[in-house]
C-alpha cells in the first residue's frame, strides 16, 4: 500500500565508486526530497525537486547529484562515494510542499555503508 | 540552520504528560511534527501554520508562537506507543522545504 518506495533498502559499496539510490512514488506528488539521517544530526536535506527537471540544493548537497525525468522517480547519485556518506537516506514526498497539505510522507529508507 | 529542540531526551511513565519544544531563529511559515520509531521512517503527526491553522490526525496537540518562532508539542496521558524520536520540521519564507531539528527521544515505561 506504500505510495513511496526506495531501492535498494541496503547497500554496501567501496570508496570511490558511484552509487545511485532510487525513490519511486505513485501519488503524483509534485515535491520530492532526499534527506540523510545521522546520529546527533537528525534529518538533513540533500536535494529536492519541485517538478520534472526542477531541482535545488539542500544544506548538505556537496558530493551528491539528483535527477528527476519523470514525476514518479527521483534519483540520488553519490558521484564518488566516501566514508562520510555512510548514512541512512530517506526520500520524502509532498503534494504542496508549502505546509498547506498533509505533511511529508517518507519512504522506508536506504541504509548505505561505504567501506 | 537547524531548529533547536528541547529536551533532547525524556523518560515518562505511562499516563504522564510531556512537552517538547522547537525553536527557530528564522521567521517561520509553518512547523511540522513527526515521530520516528527505531528502524522505521518518520511519520507525520501535525502541521501548524502561520495564522493559527492546525492540521493533525492523532490525539495530540501543539502550539505555534509566531512572535517567538517557537512551537511546542503536547503529549498527554502518554501511552507505550508514544515512544520514539520526535522531530520538528520548520519551513521559512517561500521555500518549499523543511529543516528538521535534531530530535527528542521519548521513552514511555510501565
Amino acid at each position: 500500500d506504500a505510495g513511496i518506495t526506495q531501492s535498494p533498502r541496503h547497500k554496501v559499496t567501496e570508496t570511490g565508486t558511484p552509487v545511485t539510490l532510487r525513490c519511486h512514488q505513485t501519488e503524483n506528488h509534485r515535491y520530492m526530497y532526499w534527506y540523510r539521517q545521522d546520529p546527533g544530526h537528525g534529518l538533513r536535506l540533500i536535494h529536492y525537486s519541485y517538478g520534472v527537471k526542477d531541482t535545488d540544493k539542500g544544506e548538505v548537497s556537496d558530493g551528491y547529484s539528483v535527477s528527476r525525468s519523470k514525476t514518479e522517480d527521483f534519483l540520488l547519485t553519490l558521484e564518488s562515494a566516501t566514508s562520510s556518506q555512510t548514512s541512512v537516506y530517506f526520500c520524502a514526498i509532498s503534494d504542496s510542499g508549502s505546509g498547506r497539505g498533509d505533511g511529508y510522507t517518507f519512504g522506508s529508507g536506504t541504509r548505505l555503508t561505504v567501506v | 540552520q537547524q531548529p533547536v529542540q528541547s529536551p533532547q531526551a525524556v523518560i515518562l511513565r505511562e499516563g504522564e504528560d510531556a512537552v517538547i519544544n522547537c525553536s527557530s531563529s528564522k521567521a517561520l511559515y509553518s512547523v511540522h511534527w513527526y515521530r520516528q520509531k527505531h528502524g522505521e521512517a518518520p511519520v507525520f503527526l501535525m502541521i501548524l501554520l502561520k495564522g493559527g491553522e492546525q492540521k493533525g490526525h492523532e490525539k495530540i496537540s501543539a502550539s505555534f508562537n509566531e512572535k517567538k518562532q517557537q512551537s511546542s508539542l503536547y503529549l498527554t496521558a502518554s501511552q507505550l506507543s508514544y515512544s520514539g524520536t520526535y522531530f520538528c520540521g520548520t519551513e521559512a519564507g517561500t521555500a518549499s522545504k523543511l529543516t528538521f531539528g535534531t530530535g527528542t527521544r521519548l521513552q514511555v515505561t510501565l
